[in-house]
């Protein structure tokens, strides 16, 4: 099974800073890598899909990066409403995995 | 725009079986692949597994012998049924079409609101 590590495991920053998300694999995923963000109570919603491509109707200050086995989820400059939990997840190896988590907080 | 809604008892036994549906609306269930996931309570994401209507199903190994999906074409439905319970098992359940992307690849893109399970006697 493939383990996703996320780091830091909580991130505090104000609105309008520069956010920067890690994700390591346990061996190689590339490209099949995937970011989620979840608010309390709600589902997650899928942002980027295959490290880089954003999923439909998500804002441009989300990006990602990455291949291998190191991928980062950027938010160029933090709105309100993108404070949540965020996850990644690969598709490489079944089982499908998810990564803990990473809890981006207002500073 | 698909919509997806769990629904199933909140309170299950010990050993017992859980049984949990996903309505979809919006879409025909017959065009996609479909999943359920599942969060324990203050946890992270655990995949169950994933399959096609036609019963082309792959399961999370660690899950395998426990689990048995079923699809209602005719309902626009599909079902999980998750036996020999135990406390491990309370968790918010999920269901999600798995979908392809412009790039070839099958993601999570449409969500369900959940449903917690909670196996307690």
């Amino acid at each position: 099974e493939i383990v996703l590590t996320q780091s830091p495991a909580t991130l505090s920053l104000s609105p309008g800073e520069r956010a920067t998300l890690s994700c390591r694999a346990s061996q190689s995923v590339s490209p099949y890598l995937a970011w989620y963000q979840q608010k309390p109570g709600q589902a997650p919603r899928l942002l980027i899909y295959d490290a880089s491509n954003r999923a439909t109707g998500i804002p441009a200050r989300f990006s990602g990066s990455g291949s291998g086995t190191d991928f980062t989820l950027t938010i160029s400059s933090l709105e309100p409403e993108d404070f949540a939990v965020y996850y990644c997840q690969q598709r490489s190896n079944v089982p499908e995995t998810f990564g803990q988590g990473t809890k981006l907080e207002i500073k | 725009q698909v919509q997806l809604q769990e629904s199933g008892p909140g309170l299950v036994k010990p050993s017992e079986t859980l049984s949990l549906t996903c309505t979809v609306s919006g879409g025909s269930i017959s065009n996609y692949y479909w999943s359920w996931i599942r969060q324990p309570p203050g946890k992270g994401l655990e995949w169950i597994a994933y399959f096609y209507h036609t019963g082309s199903t792959t399961y999370n190994p660690s899950l395998k012998s426990r689990v048995t999906i079923s699809v209602d074409t005719s309902k626009n439905q599909f079902s999980l049924k998750l036996n020999s319970l135990t406390a491990a098992d309370t968790a918010v359940y999920y269901c999600a079409r798995y979908d392809m992307m412009p790039t070839g690849s099958r993601y999570f893109d449409f969500w369900g609101q959940g449903t917690l399970v909670t196996v307690s006697s």
